[in-house]
């Protein structure tokens, strides 16, 4: 089962880039996470989609925009690349209180 | 936002120790999770708390959900090599139960020295 599959694993931009990291799950859950990943900081929600069709800021939505495809893809866009955007960025799927899934992670480096 | 204070941060222990890490906060969770991230990929959960005083073991994993409602603690016995990567706690604050409302810890790194 491929769960949870998240593009690009790395990616180095330069200030002022735009890049957009794609997340597809096959569970056929409803829910769906953004979340980045920080040194002493543990994991802090992005955005989050609910359902098809909605979405919603989470902890630390600054920076970031994102799209519900359909009930598999949720991607997260970063307009103007920062260099604090540097992080492990993580998708993840589950039912509204489910178990979360996570894809394996985008490393991505801001010069 | 609200981080969970997780202690200890790092642990450096031999094969075959056992392990003790825990979470705490100000304020009081109905949810508490304990998830593993293996290196390089995501995290995975190990344990789920519904319960205050609620203890539950997965093989050689024991988590509790503290009687305040306000901490729980892992424990491993008999550590493996494979235990190693960082372990998250996650709770979810009373009356939410939502993914979207779930608070992570800061993580404890385990690394078994050979």
């Amino acid at each position: 089962n491929a769960g949870v599959t998240q593009t690009p694993k790395f990616q180095v931009l330069k200030t002022g880039q735009s890049m957009t990291l794609q997340c597809a799950q096959d569970m056929n859950h409803n829910s769906m996470y953004w979340y980045r990943q920080d040194p002493g900081m543990g994991l802090r929600l992005i955005y989050y989609s609910a359902s098809e069709g909605t979405t919603d800021k989470g902890e630390v939505p600054n920076g970031y925009n994102v799209s519900r495809l359909n009930k598999r893809e949720f991607s997260l866009r970063l307009e103007s690349a920062a260099p604090s955007q540097t992080s492990v960025y993580f998708c993840a799927s589950s039912d509204p209180v489910g178990e979360l899934f996570f894809g394996e992670g985008s490393r991505l480096t801001v010069l | 936002g609200q981080q969970l204070n997780q202690s200890p941060q790092s642990m450096f222990i031999q094969e075959g120790e056992d392990v003790s890490m825990n979470c705490t906060s100000s304020s009081i969770f109905n949810t508490w999770l304990w998830y593993k991230q293996d290196p390089g990929e995501g995290p995975v959960l190990l344990i789920a708390l519904y319960k205050a005083g609620e203890l539950t073991s997965n093989g050689r994993l024991t988590a509790q959900f503290g009687i305040t409602r306000k901490d729980s603690f892992l424990n491993i016995s008999a550590s493996i090599p494979s235990d190693v990567g960082i372990y998250f706690c996650a709770g979810q604050r009373a009356p939410n139960f939502g993914n979207e409302k779930l608070t992570f810890g800061t993580g404890t790194r385990l690394t078994i020295i050979p």
